[in-house]
């Protein structure tokens, strides 16, 4: 099966700036998670769609992080404005299952880097 | 929330010897225990789970073993090779989200 995909790979902005990230879970998944990986640590749930439901968004900086998935398929994780400590990967997973049972499928992630 | 504690934070063992990783929980709900296998620059994979009806999994050279009264769990790679080099995550999940651990670093060396 085809796997998580993410865009872009790679993203270098200046505080301030706007980014936006794009991530197509696997066919027939129908939960999608944003985390957020800083370097030297474990990955952090930023937010969970059912569908095209929130299911949890507690730790999302709502004040500059926010996200979509309109169709229940492709969704985007936008954060505006940037600031330095939002250098990380993010992580996009999706699985078959809600609340991870069985796994799940994460994408190779977007290295956002602001200086 | 679920808490997911993880020991230690680097490992070196020479190429044959054993790994151990360990990592505790908070949430005594959390029924299902996966763990990642994250090598530099890639995404995290799935490499073992256990549910919580479950006390020990196998799987070749790897296992994991589940103690639900002291809530942790722990990962046993046996008889270490180059390429198990990587950062392991353990996670905790009782019908919610995963929560993961901070992860292990294990170097071994030929």
């Amino acid at each position: 099966e085809a796997g998580v995909a993410q865009s872009p790979r790679y993203k270098i902005i200046e505080k301030r700036q706007s980014v936006a990230f794009w991530c197509n879970p696997i066919s027939g998944h129908a939960t999608l998670y944003w985390y957020q990986q800083i370097l030297g640590q474990g990955p952090k749930l930023l937010i969970q769609f059912q569908n095209n439901g929130v299911v949890d968004d507690s730790q999302l900086p709502k004040d500059r992080f926010s996200a979509e998935r309109l169709k229940g398929v492709d969704s985007t994780l936008k954060i505006q404005p940037a600031k330095l400590e939002d250098s990380a990967v993010y992580l996009c997973a999706s699985s078959s299952q809600q609340g991870g049972l069985g796994g799940y499928t994460f994408g190779s992630g977007t290295r956002l880097t602001v200086v | 929330g679920e808490n997911v504690e993880q020991h230690p934070s680097t490992l070196s063992v020479q190429e044959g010897d054993s790994a151990v990783i360990k990592c505790t929980y908070s949430d005594s709900a959390s029924n299902y225990f996966p763990w990642y296998k994250q090598e530099l620059g890639k995404r995290p994979q799935l490499i073992i789970d256990i549910r919580s009806n479950v006390g020990e999994k196998k799987d070749q050279r790897i296992a994991v073993t589940l103690n639900k009264t002291a809530k942790h769990f722990s990962l046993h790679i046996t008889e270490t090779q180059p390429e198990d080099s990587a950062v392991y995550f353990c996670a905790a999940t009782g019908y919610s989200t995963l929560t993961f651990g901070k992860g292990t670093m294990l170097l071994v060396s030929p």
